[in-house]
């Protein structure tokens, strides 16, 4: 919302395939954050990262991969180890505040896996 | 690890009507959130709750946070047709470092 965007909005990849996710924020937000949503489901976390060059594994990280390059980026690589990857998954940043950041997500990227 | 539930899963009101949804933590929580996730959309922040008891309104939405810190409820005044969406609390523990999603409530308003 207001400054997150992620791209595509609909992603289709065939069994076996990487496909990278992009997230890109311009609120200067030092956290961001990858989750991944499941019909009916609550929002599971993938992976986060508090700055720059650093990153840690959220709750579901296995089949997963990221990279914080740049502060504005965070894209989310799904690789063929994901054995059920096709979900609705939201980016979101913060301005990292310790235990209390407010987190603004971006309108997500539902993706499916033929 | 840290779990947070909430009930009820699904809540259909009748426009008009009150209801409650509850937050339950299994550990102590520096402070909970709530987000609003509208239909086929993405969540978007509402509210934070810090001090213990802590009580806050936003129009006809009213937050509480329990007395001991493991539990939050979000009361809804009549009910309308705007308010239809899922709504997710979620806490920090005591790492402080990741936020902790329930699994929602699902709203649904009957007009």
């Amino acid at each position: 919302d207001g400054g997150i965007t992620q791209s595509p909005k609909y992603l289709f990849r065939k069994e076996g395939q990487n496909v990278t996710l992009s997230c890109e924020q311009n609120l200067n937000h030092d956290a961001m954050y990858w989750y991944r949503q499941d019909p009916g489901q609550g929002l599971r976390l993938i992976y986060y990262s508090q700055i720059v060059n650093d990153f840690q594994k959220g709750d579901i990280a296995e089949g997963y991969s990221v990279s914080r390059e740049k502060k504005e980026s965070f894209p989310l690589t799904v690789t063929s180890a994901q054995k059920n990857p096709t979900a609705f998954y939201l980016c979101a940043s913060g301005q990292g505040a310790y235990s209390t950041d407010t987190q603004y997500f971006g309108p997500g990227t539902r993706l499916t896996v033929l | 690890g840290q779990q947070v539930m909430q009930i009820p899963q699904y809540q259909h009101v009748q426009e008009g009507e009150d209801f409650t949804t509850y937050c339950n933590s299994s550990t102590t929580l520096s402070n909970i959130q709530w987000y609003k996730q509208r239909p086929g959309g993405h969540p978007v922040f509402l509210i934070q709750l810090v001090k213990s008891g802590e009580v806050k309104k936003q129009k006809r939405l009213t937050f509480q946070f329990g007395e001991a810190k493991k539990n939050s409820s979000l009361h809804i005044t009549a009910t309308q047709t705007t308010d239809v969406g899922t709504y997710f609390c979620a806490g920090y523990g005591a790492a402080g470092n990741k936020l902790t999603f329930g699994g929602g409530t699902r709203v649904l308003v009957k007009p």
